[in-house]
């Protein structure tokens, strides 16, 4: 089945400086991949688009310079938090789409991030 | 707006019996409706996945059904065992958009022996 990875699971940064998070999709190529944030008892809160090849679109609200998106081959997207506060501290998810088939949806497993 | 809403908001169960879970969706226009189970700090993973024309789908023990005309779905655990335990998100994709997600709150299902 359609697997997607990310990296790290968790991460734990000082206040100030910058984060990378991998997303990778394994078996499948993904022209389209997605970062969500998530919040303790929240659900999933889409944060940006990210297209293979192309600039990412960010929801209303997100700060795309706070949150580097690149999408350069299709099968990886990172996402960096750039000068991370500690209001940045979340579980990062990211999903990709396959473009054979149903267009599914892909979760990775996620990406604690803790901001001290 | 797109607004998905699921109930209950948390519910606990023994082991070895069934439950129920709502969601009530207002997304339009639909695409298909999704659900995910989200273990505690992993991402969520699909269940079933549904598109207008399909009533019932099931996976296992689980079975999701869909009405709709009255935007509505649920999904119902069978012989629920210790390993359901965790969060049932349900997720609606609107046609315009079919990767625009909408996603309800969730409902965390507390599984005891």
């Amino acid at each position: 089945g359609a697997v997607v990875s990310q990296h790290p699971s968790w991460v734990i940064c000082k206040s100030g400086t910058s984060v990378k998070i991998e997303c990778r999709s394994l078996d499948f190529q993904a022209t389209t991949m997605f970062w969500y944030r998530q919040f303790p008892k929240q659900s999933l809160m889409l944060m940006a688009t990210s297209n293979e090849g192309s600039k990412a679109t960010y929801e209303q609200g997100v700060e795309k310079d706070k949150f580097l998106i690149n999408h350069a081959s299709l099968t990886l997207s990172t996402l960096t938090v750039t000068s991370a506060h500690p209001e940045d501290s979340s579980f990062y998810i990211c999903s990709a789409r396959d473009t054979v088939g149903r267009y599914e949806q892909y979760f990775g497993p996620g990406t604690r991030l803790t901001v001290t | 707006k797109n607004q998905v809403e699921q109930s209950p908001q948390s519910l606990i169960i023994l082991e070895g019996k069934n439950c129920t879970l709502q969601c009530n969706y207002t997304v339009s226009p639909f695409s298909n409706l999704r659900w995910y189970k989200q273990d505690t700090g992993r991402g969520p993973v699909s269940l079933t996945i549904m598109t207008f024309s399909e009533n019932t789908k099931s996976n296992g023990r689980y079975t999701a059904t869909l009405d709709a005309d009255t935007k509505q779905s649920s999904l119902h655990i069978t012989a629920s065992q210790l390993s359901d335990s965790a969060s049932y998100i349900c997720v609606v994709s609107a046609g315009s958009n079919d990767y625009k997600l909408s996603f309800g709150a969730g409902t965390t299902v507390t599984v005891r022996a």
